[in-house]
């Protein structure tokens, strides 16, 4: 079935750092892949997405390019704040899996000013 | 509503009793998805529900589990002899439309089973 993995954290940055979360998948069709966003006290919400290959999600400095190839949806952001400080998600949604969204582990990103 | 609301917010049970979490979705929404966040580890996918469709039940974890859907609206997950190991948060969340949406996440229902 499909699958989403993300690299382990947590993840421990300074201020204005570049910040890379890696993520890949295994789904059997064409996925929409997605970022989700935690912050400390707070529900989960939607960060970016891409619907198709090659396709560059952004929103608030983050972006993430969907690769067929490598089967990737990295997350970087160029220079992170301490509010940025969250948990990340990976996710995604197939039409193989009837469009529900299967989603990483999380990873824990912390950024020390 | 303006969000999804999930209640109870903070549920504590003792070992062996029966437990229920409702959500309320977002009005108009067709998807409600239920997923569980223990300590340290991601989202689990539980049940998804879309439109009059039957539910994908695939995630629940054993028979003690099992969820409803009233009226295509609100949804009632129910733990029947809870565990140690269900103590976790519950998180309800809905889409509009069929197709890969973006979801809305309630605010959870942290259960502990003492």
């Amino acid at each position: 079935g499909d699958s989403v993995t993300q690299m382990e954290g947590p993840v421990t940055l300074s201020e204005e750092a570049f910040l890379t979360i890696n993520c890949t998948y295994t789904a059997t069709g064409y996925p929409s892949l997605f970022w989700y966003v935690q912050y400390p006290g707070e529900g989960l919400q939607l960060l970016l997405k891409a619907t198709k290959a090659d396709d560059k999600g952004s929103n608030k400095g983050f972006e993430a390019t969907y690769r067929k190839e490598t089967t990737s949806f990295h997350l970087e952001k160029g220079s992170v704040q301490v509010s940025d400080s969250a948990v990340y998600f990976c996710a995604l949604s197939d039409l193989s899996g009837g469009f529900k969204t299967i989603f990483g582990a999380g990873t824990r990103l912390f950024v020390k000013a | 509503g303006a969000g999804v609301s999930q209640s109870p917010s903070n549920k504590v049970t003792e070992k062996g009793k029966d437990v229920e979490l409702r959500c309320d979705p977002i009005s108009g929404h067709t998807a409600l998805y239920w997923y569980r966040q223990s300590l340290g580890q991601g989202l689990e996918f539980l049940i998804y529900f879309q439109g009059n469709s039957a539910p994908d039940k695939s995630g629940l974890p054993s028979d003690r589990f099992s969820a409803e859907r009233t009226g295509g609206s609100v949804s009632t997950l129910t733990i029947q002899r809870t565990q140690q190991e269900d103590s976790a948060v519950y998180l309800c969340a809905s889409s509009f439309g069929q197709g890969p949406r973006e979801l809305f996440f309630g605010e959870g229902s942290r259960l502990t089973v003492l």
